[in-house]
């Protein structure tokens, strides 16, 4: 079946420093991948997408990269803050399964100030 | 805007109670909707999505069962919890076809 996997699990990185969360995806139909930031207590919320006609969308300091052929996509955080420490999902979706979301097992980020 | 709402926050029931948890949604009309749980400290499981009014797809076997009264409303049922159904229940929404999920805020249910 459809699998999302997500690397690493746990990431701990200095305030100032970037961070990088690394998918992959098992289904070639997949053309949409949204990241999502979960902090405590509260559901995930969409930070940024990206589609499979560009290989990368920026937002202010989020990026995300995506790779078709290798089916690898990755989320980029530069100048990281202490409010950027949450878990963080990716995703991935396309016709297989009626528009079905395979979501990753998800990366607890830790900012160190 | 589009908003959701689920209630309550938080929640403890005993061991073999029922169980009922509400989930609405505004602004938007015949969204696709979805249940989650997750276990603390670990990912999403879908439970249940629906695609309209009464159609409802389950997607683990488990103690619990959903229902969709009306079109922006998606209920979580349970006749007799167990101890194993504590943890972290999400609903979401998203509109038909290659579209984002929108995440409510959870509920998190504690089972004595």
């Amino acid at each position: 079946g459809e699998n999302v996997e997500q690397h690493p699990s746990t990431l701990s990185v200095q305030e100032g420093d970037s961070a990088v969360i690394k998918c992959t995806y098992s289904d070639s139909a997949s053309n949409y991948f949204p990241w999502y930031k979960q902090e405590l207590g509260k559901g995930p919320q969409l930070i940024i997408d990206i589609r499979s006609n560009v290989g990368e969308k920026k937002d202010q300091r989020i990026a995300v990269t995506l790779n078709k052929t290798a089916k690898h996509f990755s989320l980029h955080i530069t100048e990281t803050q202490p409010e950027d420490s949450a878990v963080y999902f990716c995703a991935a979706s396309g016709v297989t399964g009626g528009f079905k979301t395979i979501f990753g097992a998800g990366t607890r980020l830790f900012v160190k100030a | 805007s589009q908003t959701i709402h689920q209630w309550p926050a938080t929640l403890v029931q005993p061991v073999g109670s029922p169980l009922s948890l509400e989930c609405t949604v505004e602004g938007t009309s015949n969204p696709n909707l979805y249940w989650y749980r997750q276990a603390a400290g670990r990912g999403l499981q879908l439970l249940f999505y629906s695609v309209g009014i009464g159609q409802i797809s389950s997607e683990v076997p488990q103690n619990l069962s959903a229902s969709r009264p009306q079109d922006r409303q998606f209920i979580l049922s349970s006749k007799k919890l167990l101890l194993s159904d504590s943890g972290f229940y999400l609903c979401a929404w998203r509109d038909p076809g290659n579209q984002p999920q929108h995440f409510g805020d959870g509920t998190r249910l504690s089972i004595l």
